[in-house]
């Protein structure tokens, strides 16, 4: 079965860098999400993202945060300046149309902590 | 907005015993439910979703979940565990409209499969 692949998978930064998380997903899909889960909580959705726009993102999705897909295979999520409660574990995920009943595909995540 | 609430944080189970993992949501519209799994270090994988018509849906690997409307619940079932089934179960939902695949999940539920 096809892949959503996640680099890296554990990101150490200190608080006020910048990072970058990195994600490829599936080759046929058009639309891109970003979720996160903080440890002993639920997965949160963060965002998603079709023909290059923001399709949608929730209340934790501030200005800190940005999304972009620099290439025809990458999408990327940018937190601009991070915060300690910005340590959790970050997930993409892609699929094929943007109905709200089909399959997600999600990487494996990365591990976000912010010191 | 939607919630959905997974009572038991952990289940321990014997090898070849059955199980249920319990989900209750709550929404204010209509909405299509999903279980997904996490093996470790591993991305989300779709065990099973309903959409509409029978309120048994069979998902891969065994397992089966019955959609309760009147009680707004989504138990997931297996009539015999596997040592491979132990993983984390989340239960989500994503409205039927205007939610695109912004789903809502639970806490999730530890499955811990012993011989």
């Amino acid at each position: 079965e096809p892949e959503v692949t996640q680099t890296p998978s554990h990101q150490v930064t200190q608080m006020g860098q910048e990072v970058i998380l990195r994600c490829v997903p599936i080759s046929n899909h058009l639309y891109f999400y970003w979720y996160r889960q903080i440890l002993g909580q639920k997965v949160e959705f963060l965002v998603s993202f079709y023909n290059n726009e923001i399709s949608e993102k929730s209340e934790i999705f501030d200005d800190q945060f940005s999304v972009e897909r620099p290439d025809g295979s990458n999408f990327t999520l940018k937190i601009r300046s991070t915060k300690l409660e910005d340590s959790a574990m970050y997930f993409c995920a892609s699929s094929e149309t943007g109905t709200g009943n089909e399959k997600l595909f999600f990487g494996s995540g990365t591990q976000l902590s912010v010191l | 907005a939607q919630s959905v609430t997974q009572l038991d944080s952990q289940v321990p189970v014997f090898e070849e015993a059955p199980v249920e993992l319990r989900c209750n949501y709550s929404s204010s519209v209509s909405v299509y439910l999903f279980w997904y799994v996490q093996y470790p270090n591993q991305g989300l994988q779709l065990l099973l979703k309903y959409l509409s018509g029978s309120t048994l849906v069979k998902g891969i690997n065994g397992f089966e979940a019955e959609f309760n409307k009147s009680q707004t619940s989504f138990h997931l079932r297996k009539p015999s565990v596997h040592i491979s089934d132990t993983a984390e179960y989340f239960c989500a939902v994503s409205p039927f409209t205007g939610g695109g695949n912004k789903l809502t999940f639970g806490t999730g539920t530890q499955l811990k499969v012993e011989l």
